[in-house]
């Protein structure tokens, strides 16, 4: 039984760069979450998003991030023109349905240099 | 007032004590309360899971909801060095859609 997997584990950008974060839910499961968490902070919510839909995208910044869910393959959480602020663990939650509760993968770090 | 409040810690008891952990919040409308574990560099572990008030038990763990208090609890019997990690509490209540409210986490640590 695969949890959910993200990748890659850990990524480094040079400012101005394209960031590109992987998630693929639980088997079986078809709700995906985004959080930021940085350290000694808690976990932020980013976007929700479900099979070909943005469900909820209030917690992302308007600009250089955006977030899909193809019929097929992973969510992807994409970040243009990367800046140090960006620099944070990334991640991706699932859930089977609408409900509670979350189950998490192993997130992405982000280092912007 | 924040919506979760967490004791950051760290919290450090020895091996084979009662460890309790505890949330509050302010928000009467949530309905669902999660605890999860967190190990550095790794991503949070659902532990608990519950609906409303009451309580829930699962081996070593407990966990309490008291909604006339707005306050949650986690109880960890016979504490193992394993059981060395940030400890986040998390609800859940429904507007439109689900959303989610994180504590920031307590840091705990046993000492062999």
């Amino acid at each position: 039984n695969a949890g959910v997997m993200q990748n890659p584990r850990h990524l480094v950008r040079r400012r101005g760069q394209e960031a590109r974060l992987r998630c693929s839910p639980m088997k079986g499961h078809s709700h995906v979450y985004w959080y930021r968490q940085l350290p000694e902070e808690g976990l932020k919510f980013m976007v929700y998003l479900q099979k070909e839909n943005i469900i909820d995208e209030s917690g992302m910044p308007k600009e250089r991030f955006s977030a899909e869910f193809p019929k097929e393959g992973p969510s992807i959480l994409r970040i243009q023109q990367v800046v140090r602020g960006d620099s944070a663990a990334y991640f991706c939650a699932s859930s089977p349905g609408q409900g509670p509760p979350l189950h998490f993968g192993n997130g992405t770090r982000l280092t912007v240099t | 007032q924040k919506e979760v409040e967490q004791d950051p810690g760290p919290l450090s008891v020895p091996e084979g004590a009662i460890v309790s952990l505890n949330c509050t919040y302010s928000n009467s409308a949530f309905q669902y309360f999660m605890w999860y574990r967190q190990y550095s560099r790794k991503g949070p572990e659902l532990l608990m899971y519950t609906y409303s008030s009451g309580n829930k038990e699962d081996g070593r763990f407990t966990a309490q909801v008291d909604k006339s208090s707005k306050y949650i609890s986690l109880f960890i019997r016979d504490s193992q060095p394993s059981d060395s990690a940030t400890y986040l509490c998390a609800m859940s209540y429904l507007s439109g859609t689900y959303k989610y409210i994180f504590g920031t986490g307590t840091r705990l640590k046993v000492l062999a």
